[in-house]
């Protein structure tokens, strides 16, 4: 079945601790995102990428970082900068970045700094 | 960017329909209007979208306002499984970053038995 697949589900770290949530798509998919979503709140978009080789900032980038070297593949470095970084990491996909296709999102990472 | 305004939460009995306001005044004329909506713990799903017909499918219906300020979406039979979080989302549609989503708070539908 094609989809969307994020790990680990739960994930602690230490602070001051750099950590990376994998992402995985096999839906051929072009597009992918990375939000975030705070406990009551909305998704904030915090990077995404077109294509392969390419990614843009979105809102709250600071203290994030990403790769796109595979086109199924965008993992989300949490690093220490990130004064705030206990939250719910959704990741999603889209089939063309310039096209109205729906997103689709994976089952989310839950990670807690300690 | 355009932004949207929902109720924070909505009750429904099961078996009955759910109406989901959603005000958009600032709508330009070529934003798209989207429905999605999270169930706990989980990622949010595509429930619908449109432009400015009325739209329908398997999940849903999208009753858009004539003048695009509003719109409503439809849950003809609400069941247990449709008390989620209700995102009414407006985005460009030229796609790209006009394209992206942002989510607001919002409404979250309790279904009682």
């Amino acid at each position: 079945d094609g989809g969307i697949t994020q790990s680990p589900k739960y994930l602690f770290r230490k602070e001051g601790q750099n950590v990376t949530l994998s992402c995985e798509q096999n839906l051929n998919h072009d597009a992918m995102y990375w939000y975030r979503q705070d406990p009551g709140q909305g998704l904030r978009l915090i990077y995404y990428s077109q294509i392969v080789n390419d990614f843009q900032k979105g809102d709250i980038a600071e203290g994030y970082s990403v790769s796109r070297e595979k086109k199924e593949s965008f993992p989300l470095t949490v690093t220490s900068a990130q004064k705030n970084p206990t939250a719910f990491y959704l990741c999603a996909s889209k089939k063309e970045y310039s096209s109205y296709n729906e997103q689709f999102f994976g089952p989310g990472t839950r990670l807690t700094v300690l | 960017d355009a932004k949207t305004t929902q109720p924070n939460s909505m009750e429904s009995n099961e078996e009955e329909p759910v109406h989901l306001p959603c005000n958009h005044s600032t709508i330009s004329g070529t934003d798209y209007i989207h429905w999605y909506r999270q169930l706990p713990s989980q990622g949010p799903e595509y429930v619908i979208h449109g432009l400015t017909s009325n739209v329908n499918n398997r999940m849903a219906s999208l009753a858009i306002a004539e003048d695009r300020k509003s719109s409503t979406l439809i849950l003809h039979r609400a069941t247990l499984r449709d008390a989620a979080v209700y995102y009414c989302i407006l985005s460009g549609n030229y796609g790209g970053s006009q394209g992206n989503l942002i989510f607001g708070k919002g409404t979250k539908l309790s279904v009682k038995p």
